[in-house]
Parts: C-alpha cells; sequence; structure tokens
C-alpha cells in the first residue's frame, strides 16, 4: 500500500514549457487535491475532483489545468509555464466529505521554472 | 468564511521542555479543525483532527490539542519535546473550503 504517490520529484522547466505532473493513490479514495506550497503562506488550492472524470477550480487555478479520466490518478498541467509558478506541488486524496476528512498527501514535486 | 491564525511562524524550546504552538481560526460554519506536520522534504501527516465530538482530542505521538469555542483557538501541544518533533505544524480549519494556516517551524535543542 504505496498511498498517495507523486511524480516527478524534482523537475526544472524554462518559461513556456509545459510539463504534467502525475498523481496516483492505491486507497480507493474518491476525492482529490492539487496544492502548491510557497513560503510563508502554508498551502493553497489549485484544483480538485470530487471523483472520477469530474474537476473543479479551487483558490489559485489560472495557468493550471487538471484531468481525472481514472478514479486513482489525478494530472496536474501546465501549459506555458512561468517563474511564478516555481513552487513545492502537493497531491493529497482523501475517502469521504470534500475539504472535511482526513486529506492523505504525497511527498511532493519540486518545480523551479526559470 | 474561514480564516486561520498562526500566532508564531518560529518556537524554539529545549528537548523535554513543553511545547505550545498557537492558531486561532473563524468560521461561519462548525469547523473541523485539523493540525498537520511536515518534516523537511516531506509530505505532511495528519497529527490530529477535531470535528465537534471531545473538545480534548489526542493526536500521535504525544500531541494534543483543545477546541475553544470561546476563544476561537485550537492550540497544539506536547508535554516534553523530542528532538523528532522538529519539523512546521500547520493549523487547519475547514467548512466549505479548506485552509491552511501559514505554518509553524519548531525548532527543538539539545
Amino acid at each position: 500500500n504505496a498511498g498517495v504517490t507523486q511524480t516527478p520529484k524534482f523537475r526544472v522547466l524554462k518559461t513556456g514549457q509545459s510539463m504534467t505532473l502525475l498523481c496516483a493513490q492505491d486507497m480507493n479514495h474518491e476525492y482529490m487535491y492539487w496544492y502548491r506550497q510557497d513560503p510563508g503562506m502554508g498551502l493553497r488550492l489549485i484544483h480538485y475532483s470530487v471523483g472520477e472524470g469530474t474537476t473543479a477550480k479551487g483558490e489559485v487555478p489560472d495557468g493550471y489545468n487538471v484531468s481525472r479520466l481514472k478514479k486513482q490518478n489525478f494530472l496536474l498541467g501546465l501549459e506555458s509555464a512561468a517563474p511564478s509558478q516555481t513552487s513545492v506541488y502537493f497531491c493529497a486524496s482523501s475517502l469521504a466529505g470534500v475539504f472535511t476528512d482526513t486529506q492523505y498527501f504525497g511527498p511532493g514535486t519540486r518545480l523551479t521554472v526559470l | 468564511a474561514q480564516s486561520v491564525t498562526q500566532l508564531d511562524s518560529h518556537v524554539s524550546v529545549s528537548e523535554g521542555t513543553p511545547v505550545l504552538l498557537r492558531c486561532n481560526y473563524s468560521s461561519s460554519y462548525s469547523p473541523s479543525l485539523f493540525w498537520y506536520v511536515q518534516h523537511p522534504n516531506k509530505g505532511l501527516q495528519l497529527l490530529l483532527k477535531y470535528t465537534s465530538a471531545a473538545t480534548l482530542v489526542k493526536g500521535i505521538n504525544g500531541f494534543e490539542a483543545e477546541f475553544k469555542k470561546s476563544e476561537t483557538s485550537f492550540h497544539l501541544t506536547k508535554p516534553s519535546a523530542h528532538m523528532s518533533d522538529a519539523a512546521e505544524y500547520f493549523c487547519v480549519v475547514s467548512g466549505n473550503k479548506l485552509v491552511f494556516g501559514a505554518g509553524t517551524i519548531l525548532r527543538v535543542k539539545s
């Protein structure tokens, strides 16, 4: 039981490049989330999903897209990376009650945009 | 609307002394409240959770927190700090969304 895994762990992009971050969970959780963490700001929600085939915007969705084609996977895409997107990205999942149930976090992806 | 304020960005204690990490919240709902811990270069791990049952919540690794509605506080405590407690701690309030505090970095001196 791996819990929540994220790939890649580290990535360096040039401005304008695109990339996809992959999140996978093996706990059969219904809800999945993408956050970004910046110093002194805690975690901020980018997008979330309440089930396979559904996505919704969080607090800071601009510049990101997501897809949840399979229940166990939640992809975060950057179409044209900008230096402001340099951050640590965390994926999380929860079994029940979006925003009210315990969330289980992956180890994070450290992204640098030059 | 919900908000959460962690009153200290950094806390330093000596090993074996008590730990107090302070958190105040506001919420239009009956909130769920969480404390998460993040060790360096790791993801967040749940320490404890309050969901309107007992006001004193016990978590993992000897941590506990008390929900005080009159003071809108949810402070995290531990009687005796251990070196392995050094990490960043986040207070989180939920209602119609999840709001994270800015974090408190706990340093434990030997």
